[in-house]
């Protein structure tokens, strides 16, 4: 049965406090894999799409990486505006686009 | 830039009663999704449609009913809504672009009481 596990489901950080957010999955062959931001109360924004490992993404203080078993959010030196619900979602081949999701890590940054 | 709108932000709707769920999304795109979103539960997928009047089931359609009249317009119906429909419901449309990527819109909170 295809999994997307994340972890730590929550995580507070001091603002300037750099940390990683995981993502690991298993299913039979990843066509790509997705990161989401998601404020409360609305949809979740596309930040990434990774492809096959070894790539890299990066935007702002955001990088996420792609191995063959996870992936990682880095965040680096937070500020309280990233504080939200970081979802991953895996896509595998031959399913159609349907998206399978974590159940999210919800990251507060404190000023 | 990607824009899907949904009818409502919030709705409250009585047990029994039927539900529309409206989903508007203006670029021309054939997939489209319908999602509810549960705490600990994640996003789960409930109906989507890859053309008009074309409609598969996600993993929890029990309950639920979908519309496609238009390429721009895909409906969620709750037949009889009931207190474990309570939840979060999000649209996505998938950009035809190679990429996968699928867009949301703000969601609807929905309780029905």
């Amino acid at each position: 049965e295809d999994q997307v596990t994340q972890s730590p489901e929550a995580l507070r950080l001091q603002e300037g406090e750099s940390s990683s957010l995981n993502c690991s999955y298993t299913v039979s062959g990843l066509r790509g894999l997705f990161w989401y931001r998601q404020d409360p109360g609305k949809g979740p924004e596309f930040l990434f799409t990774l492809y096959s490992a070894g790539e890299e993404k990066e935007k702002e203080r955001l990088k996420a990486t792609l191995t063959k078993k996870e992936s990682f959010l880095h965040i680096t030196a937070p500020k309280p505006e990233d504080s939200a619900t970081y979802l991953c979602a895996v896509h595998k081949t031959g399913s159609a686009r349907q998206l399978t999701f974590g159940s999210g890590t919800q990251l507060t940054v404190l000023p | 830039d990607v824009k899907v709108t949904q009818s409502s932000r919030y709705l409250v709707k009585r047990t029994g009663e039927k539900v529309f769920l409206e989903c508007v999304q203006d670029m021309d795109h054939e997939n489209m999704f319908w999602y509810r979103q549960d705490p600990g539960l994640g996003l789960r997928l409930i109906y989507f449609s890859y053309d008009v009047k074309m409609k598969e089931k996600g993993d929890i359609p029990e309950g639920y009913s979908v519309s496609r009249e238009k390429k721009e317009r895909f409906s969620l119906i709750l037949e009889s809504a009931s207190t474990n429909q309570t939840s979060m419901y999000l649209c996505a449309t998938l950009v035809p672009d190679g990429t996968d990527t699928q867009y949301f819109g703000p969601g609807t909170r929905l309780t029905v009481l």
